[in-house]
């Protein structure tokens, strides 16, 4: 089946423009996470939104960010101000919070900031 | 804090060769354990995973290793091949959803 996919796959921006990248979850999936992943680094956590409760945006690094999640589905982060520093690849993934806590991973965002 | 670490950050094994990768982890409350395959330019993907409750699973030509005791987790692989060069992340449940990353392990399989 479907898994997760995200877009764009790559995003080229200059410094100060606000950004959008989309996540749509594998259906059915009640829990979904965005990480940040610099080069050559490990993940990041930086949200994570479970079925209708309050995400937990623990992770967020500021107040730039930001992220939503509509209909329980397709999840958009918003990075606001962008800076040089917030150039990285932006991982989402899902988790069905059912029966298995295996996360799925979409093959991200590689974000640029020039 | 929580971490999730690993011993060694690159390693290099020969084809056919038996690889071992280890991850310490400091939160002696998390219950379950993941490993996670990375190739260049794309996501992590789920290799195997164990819980608090056992202390080996084993799938195809990977196991996967609990010692509680000292914390500590390893993935072995079997007869690696080069198909299996990326970049390898333990993962640990830590409160409620959240997961925790350890750095990675860059495996080489030399031919």
């Amino acid at each position: 089946g479907a898994g997760v996919s995200q877009s764009p796959s790559n995003k080229v921006t200059e410094k100060g423009k606000d950004v959008e990248l989309r996540c749509d979850p594998i259906s059915g999936h009640t829990a979904l996470y965005w990480y940040r992943q610099s080069l050559g680094q490990g993940l990041e956590f930086l949200i994570y939104f479970q079925g209708n409760s309050a995400p937990d945006k623990s992770g967020l690094p500021s107040d730039r960010f930001s992220a939503e999640r509509t209909g329980g589905s397709v999840s958009t982060l918003t990075i606001q101000r962008t800076q040089q520093e917030d150039s990285a690849v932006y991982l989402c993934a899902s988790l069905e919070g059912r029966s298995t806590d295996t996360q799925y991973f979409g093959p991200g965002t590689r974000l640029t900031v020039l | 804090g929580e971490s999730v670490g690993l011993h060694l950050p690159t390693l290099s094994v020969q084809e056919g060769d038996n690889s071992i990768i280890n991850c310490a982890y400091s939160n002696s409350a998390s219950d379950y354990f993941i490993w996670y395959k990375q190739e260049s330019g794309k996501g992590p993907q789920f290799i195997i995973d164990i819980r608090s409750n056992m202390d080996k699973r084993q799938g195809q030509r990977v196991t996967v290793l609990l010692n509680k005791t000292v914390k500590h987790l390893s993935l072995q692989i079997a007869a690696t091949q080069p198909g299996d060069s990326a970049v390898y992340f333990c993962a640990e449940k830590s409160g409620g959803q959240n997961f925790v990353f350890g750095p990675g392990t860059r495996l080489s399989v030399l031919p």
